[in-house]
């Protein structure tokens, strides 16, 4: 049973650009967290999605940034005209169940963006 | 309120000692209070978790001391190792919105 898969695990942006984040959450899992890593910093949630539905986007800036999981494929988080402030690592988790069951999150390995 | 603080931001162990992170919150409806280890390069990844209806959980050399009164819990390392060089977060979770609330991290460093 293959982990969280998350593609690219590196990704370099100029100023302007957009990037796109694939998360692919592990066999049976329905529930998609996306985390955003800044240098020397811990983890803030950023949004929920279970599938076709948006749960808890508290975490998500108001601009630029949107996240989707479709009834099939990949969920995607999207940054649009990124700034150097976006370069970060990214984290995927995905879950089984319901949070109200504490059912444990697994993360991917991250994808790694670079602003230039 | 929806903060976890977490310390030592780094701490330098000898080998076979006990490492011991902290962690404290404020939010009395989080009821999930997970541990990730974090290898450089590598997502995180669960290392142990308590609910607050008990005090104590082992597992292996890791341990959880939870003080609900004084709304703090801390990660013990027995033995520690040179391969238990990490970064560890501690995180908790009040399980309506299924999201983590992370600390700020440890970076462990555990001398041969």
């Amino acid at each position: 049973n293959a982990g969280v898969m998350q593609n690219p695990r590196h990704l370099v942006r100029r100023r302007g650009q957009e990037a796109r984040l694939r998360c692919s959450p592990m066999k049976g899992h329905s529930h998609v967290y996306w985390y955003r890593q800044l240098p020397e910093e811990g983890l803030k949630f950023m949004v929920y999605l279970q599938k076709e539905n948006i749960i808890d986007e508290s975490g998500m800036p108001k601009e630029r940034f949107s996240a989707e999981f479709p009834k099939e494929g990949p969920s995607i988080l999207r940054i649009q005209q990124v700034v150097r402030g976006d370069s970060a690592a990214y984290f995927c988790a995905s879950s089984p169940g319901s949070p109200l069951l504490n059912t444990e999150a697994f993360f991917g390995q991250g994808t790694r963006l670079t602003v230039v | 309120q929806q903060q976890v603080k977490q310390s030592p931001q780094s701490l330098i162990v000898q080998k076979g000692g006990i490492s011991i992170i902290n962690c404290a919150y404020e939010n009395t409806a989080f009821d999930y209070f997970p541990w990730y280890q974090q290898f450089p390069g590598k997502g995180p990844a669960l290392l142990i978790a308590i609910r607050p209806d008990v005090s104590e959980k082992k597992e292996g050399r890791f341990t959880i001391s939870f003080n609900k009164s004084a709304k703090q819990f801390s990660l013990h390392i027995m033995d520690s190792q040179p391969g238990d060089s990490a970064t560890y977060f501690c995180a908790a979770s009040d399980n309506q919105g299924g999201k983590l609330i992370f600390g700020q991290g440890t970076e462990l460093s555990v001398k041969p």
